[in-house]
């Protein structure tokens, strides 16, 4: 089955600083890359995705970059701010079989 | 759409009883998905079930656990015999069918085996 590995598992940032979590994956058939963010206590929530047939994504402060040959993706956060303060997961699917990284908890320090 | 809806919230078992937990995927879901997470630790796949079949159980344990997604009604995990090392948050997540889609999760239940 899919083995998704993330790095680092904890990471501090200065508000206002980038931030960059990194994932990669064993099975080269999956296909669809999410992001979740999970705030303390609560569910994991999509924050961004990106298909592989697409090499990066943005959304405002937020980017996904995908290598498929590398077989690894990039999550980007741009002028962070304390409320991004979560941990954040990644994810790779192939036939709706997703298999999620072991998340990073970002902290970022006003 | 009221969403994934899991319950209970809150399980308290003791050592040796059942627990059952109960997750409603969203309407038009037919993909259903637990992950267990422990305190501090990542999402841990369980099993991946579509309606009325178990598509992927390899992340359960063999023993005590069992899943089922029936055609009519909410998807149940069981875990007889609970044992402290049970204790963590259980997700439930659900996805549209025949679609590599992004998943929706229920806000857990938390189970504690005193």
């Amino acid at each position: 089955g899919e083995n998704v590995e993330q790095h680092p598992s904890t990471l501090s940032v200065q508000e206002g600083d980038s931030a960059v979590i990194k994932c990669t994956y064993s099975d080269s058939a999956s296909n669809y890359f999410p992001w979740y963010k999970q705030e303390l206590g609560k569910r994991p929530q999509l924050i961004i995705d990106i298909r592989s047939n697409v090499g990066e994504k943005k959304d405002q402060r937020i980017a996904v970059t995908l290598n498929k040959t590398a077989k690894h993706f990039s999550l980007h956060i741009t002028e962070t701010q304390p409320e991004d303060s979560a941990v954040y997961f990644c994810a790779a699917s192939h036939n709706n079989d997703m298999r999620f990284g072991a998340g990073t908890r970002l902290t970022v320090k006003p | 759409n009221a969403g994934v809806m899991q319950n209970p919230r809150h399980l308290v078992r003791r050592r040796g009883q059942e627990a059952r937990l109960r997750c409603s995927p969203m309407k038009g879901h037919s993909h259903v998905y637990w992950y267990r997470q422990l305190p501090e630790e990542g999402l841990k796949f369980m099993v991946y079930l579509q309606k009325e079949n178990i598509i992927d159980e390899s992340g359960m344990p063999k023993e005590r656990f069992s899943a089922e997604f029936p055609k009519e009604g909410p998807s149940i995990l069981r875990i007889q015999q609970v044992v402290r090392g049970d204790s963590a948050a259980y997700f439930c997540a659900s996805s549209p069918r025949d679609r590599n889609e992004k998943l929706f999760f229920g806000s857990g239940t938390q189970l504690s085996v005193l």
